[in-house]
């Protein structure tokens, strides 16, 4: 069954620093999401992508977030300069022509 | 008024036993509404979605009440591997494009 997959699963970094979560759609989805989930707490929306440009982005995606898609196959999500409250699980999600969103397993951030 | 509200839970059942969680949601027009289930420290799974007329698949029955702006997921005959997070979600505006808003999730414990 195709899967989302995401790299890495974990990833620890200092706090100014730059990270780029990478992720790979099912192979003939369309659109591509990013949401987050601080833990505890629900998962929240964060951008959507479709035809190479972003659709609809939450306030939480402020200028030091950007996402992009280098190839046919990823979808990378950056962070510019990462903050402590950035700490959470990122996931991404994809779909086709119908709206089912399916997610990848995640990376789980944490800024120290 | 919280976009779509749960029952935190937990709710603790023992197996074998009917369990019913509800959510409300604010946005009268929203077009699109899901159930996803997410184990501990995992990624959300599309448990079902919910259509007007309600809907079943096995022990999970779904309903919809569009004039109370109201959700509801039935479990029947509980086993251990139910026990998760629940978690409502709504589609605002339909369509494969948009984000999806989840509840804060219902915690589904079931005891052997």
């Amino acid at each position: 069954e195709p899967e989302v997959t995401q790299t890495p699963s974990h990833q620890v970094t200092q706090m100014g620093q730059e990270v780029i979560l990478r992720c790979v759609p099912i192979s003939n989805h369309l659109y591509f999401y990013w949401y987050r989930q601080i833990l505890g707490q629900k998962v929240e929306f964060l951008v959507s992508f479709y035809n190479n440009e972003i659709s609809e982005k939450s306030e939480i995606f402020d200028d030091q977030f950007s996402v992009e898609r280098p190839d046919g196959s990823n979808f990378t999500l950056k962070i510019r300069s990462t903050k402590l409250e950035d700490s959470a699980m990122y996931f991404c999600a994809s779909s086709g022509r119908l709206e089912t969103q399916y997610f990848g397993p995640g990376t789980r951030l944490l800024v120290l | 008024r919280k976009e779509v509200e749960q029952d935190p839970g937990p709710f603790n059942v023992p197996e074998g036993a009917t369990v019913a969680f509800n959510c409300t949601y604010s946005n009268s027009a929203s077009q699109s509404f899901f159930w996803y289930r997410q184990d501990c420290r995992k990624e959300p799974k599309l448990l079902m979605s919910v259509y007007s007329s309600g809907n079943e698949d096995g022990r999970f029955t779904a309903q919809l009440n569009r004039a109370s702006q109201y959700i509801s997921l039935l479990i029947r005959d509980s086993k251990l591997s139910d026990s998760a997070t629940y978690l409502c979600v709504v589609n605002p505006l339909g369509g494969a494009t948009n984000k999806l808003i989840f509840g804060t999730g219902t915690l589904l414990a079931v005891q052997p």
